[in-house]
């Protein structure tokens, strides 16, 4: 079993649509849980992340993390155009393993006009 | 601020051959790492740097070594290159923190083994 599951997708939905995204871990020692967006032929870049469970939201965005069940959702409201791209969960322990992040398999997201 | 740079941005190479993937970053960061990212398996550590002269495996580091002489750079050195090594390969810095440290990734390396 890997440690991070992430349904690969594709994923492909109409402009103004909502996207839930979502990954299960079965490490109950992850405590940090990210977001990482990437456009096709660069490198990830951070979306969003939150610390232990509960819910965050950044414009467009919300962060969804449930510890009790292993179970971490992006939510994007009012898809763009610009949002496709494919969508990386990441998450670690605490302690000293900065940036030794466990990545899911990525979804891949393309809103259409 | 140039961030991360990462060259080669593509490379071919034939079994057995060895090359090193350069890796640069301008931001101060202590730390600095290597992920390949292979398609359907998101990103997996081969190695990783704490400061310079330490280097600590990751998940997959059979195949690889690295070295840190500098804060600023961190090459990936492929010693007798194997299909199996042909990949994406991302670089990435952080500061090192306690909380979430965020990555700060290179825009990849397309490694071709034939």
């Amino acid at each position: 079993q890997k440690e991070v599951e992430q349904d690969p997708g594709p994923l492909s939905v109409p402009e103004g649509a909502i996207v839930s995204l979502n990954c299960t871990y079965s490490n109950s020692a992850f405590q940090y849980f990210m977001w990482y967006r990437q456009y096709s032929r660069k490198g990830p870049e951070l979306l969003m992340y939150t610390y232990s469970s509960g819910n965050k939201e950044d414009g467009r965005f919300t962060a969804q993390v449930d510890k009790s069940s292993k179970y971490i959702s992006l939510f994007i409201r009012d898809s763009q155009p610009s949002d496709s791209a494919t969508y990386l969960c990441a998450m670690r322990a605490g302690g000293t393993s900065y940036g030794k992040l466990t990545f899911g398999q990525g979804t891949i997201l393309t809103v259409h006009p | 601020n140039a961030g991360v740079t990462q060259t080669p941005k593509f490379r071919i190479l034939k079994i057995g051959q060895s090359m090193t993937l350069q890796c640069a970053q301008d931001m101060n960061h202590n730390y600095m790492y290597w992920y390949r990212q292979d398609p359907g398996m998101g990103l997996k550590l081969i190695y990783y740097s704490v400061g310079a002269g330490i280097t600590d495996k990751g998940e997959v580091p059979n195949g690889y070594n690295v070295s840190r002489s500098t804060t600023e750079d961190f090459p990936l050195r492929l010693e007798l290159a194997a299909p199996s090594q042909t990949s994406v390969y991302f670089c990435a810095s952080s500061y090192g923190g306690t909380g979430i440290d965020e990555l700060f990734f290179g825009e990849g390396s397309r490694l071709t083994v034939l």
